[in-house]
């Protein structure tokens, strides 16, 4: 069992759509939950930092995680077509030092 | 404002040479990781440096492959003899404390003739 999984897609949705983008986990001593979106060509975009299990909201974007079935959801609502990209989940141990574990990336596309 | 800069964005080479990729860390952080993003596959952690020390190279090829971050100048990933196995998105990231978020950089693409 990989350590981190993420459904690689791709997702297309219309725009105004929300989108739901989702990463299991098997490790339970990660602690620092990241959502990074990646442009072709470019490098990974810090979108949500989050610590505890909850909700964290930040504009369009909402980060949920859920260490209790080691589940971590970001909801993107009113999807543009400027969101078509690849997301990335990552996530780290309280303990490491800095050794980030990514998912594969979903790859998105908002249709206008 | 400048973010992680790397540089070059692009890097050919001949199998058996030498490729020395640069990193800038953002103003203000002393911590710099670099990782490897392979075709249809993830990113994977490939080494952690803070100034003059390396943290943590578990990700890091046991042979050819080896970094440093000086007391000036920036990170360096250098990767001697290269294979065509090589080829692939080397990105760079900083943060201001070990467990604060990364930031990257655009990455270098390293193409192996």
């Amino acid at each position: 069992q990989k350590e981190v999984e993420q459904d690689p897609g791709p997702l297309s949705v219309p725009e105004g759509a929300i989108v739901s983008l989702n990463c299991t986990y098997s490790n339970s001593a990660f602690q620092y939950f990241m959502w990074y979106r990646q442009y072709s060509r470019k490098g990974p975009e810090l979108l949500m930092y989050t610590y505890s299990s909850g909700n964290k909201e930040d504009g369009r974007f909402t980060a949920q995680v859920d260490k209790s079935s080691k589940y971590i959801s970001l909801f993107i609502r009113d999807s543009q077509p400027s969101d078509s990209a690849t997301y990335l989940c990552a996530m780290i141990t309280g303990g490491s030092q800095g050794n980030l574990i990514f998912g594969k990336g979903t790859k998105l596309s908002v249709k206008p | 404002n400048a973010g992680v800069m790397q540089n070059p964005r692009h890097l050919v080479r001949r199998r058996g040479q030498e490729a020395r990729l640069r990193c800038s860390p953002m103003k203000g952080h002393s911590h710099v990781y670099w990782y490897r993003q392979l075709p249809e596959e993830g990113l994977k952690f490939m080494v952690y440096l803070q100034k003059e020390n390396i943290i943590d190279e578990s990700g890091m090829p046991k042979e050819r492959f080896s970094a440093e971050f000086p007391k000036e100048g920036p990170s360096i990933l250098r990767i001697q003899q290269v294979v065509r196995g090589d080829s692939a998105a080397y990105f760079c990231a900083s943060s201001s404390a070990g467990n604060q978020p990364q930031h990257f950089g655009d990455g270098t693409r390293l193409s192996i003739l």
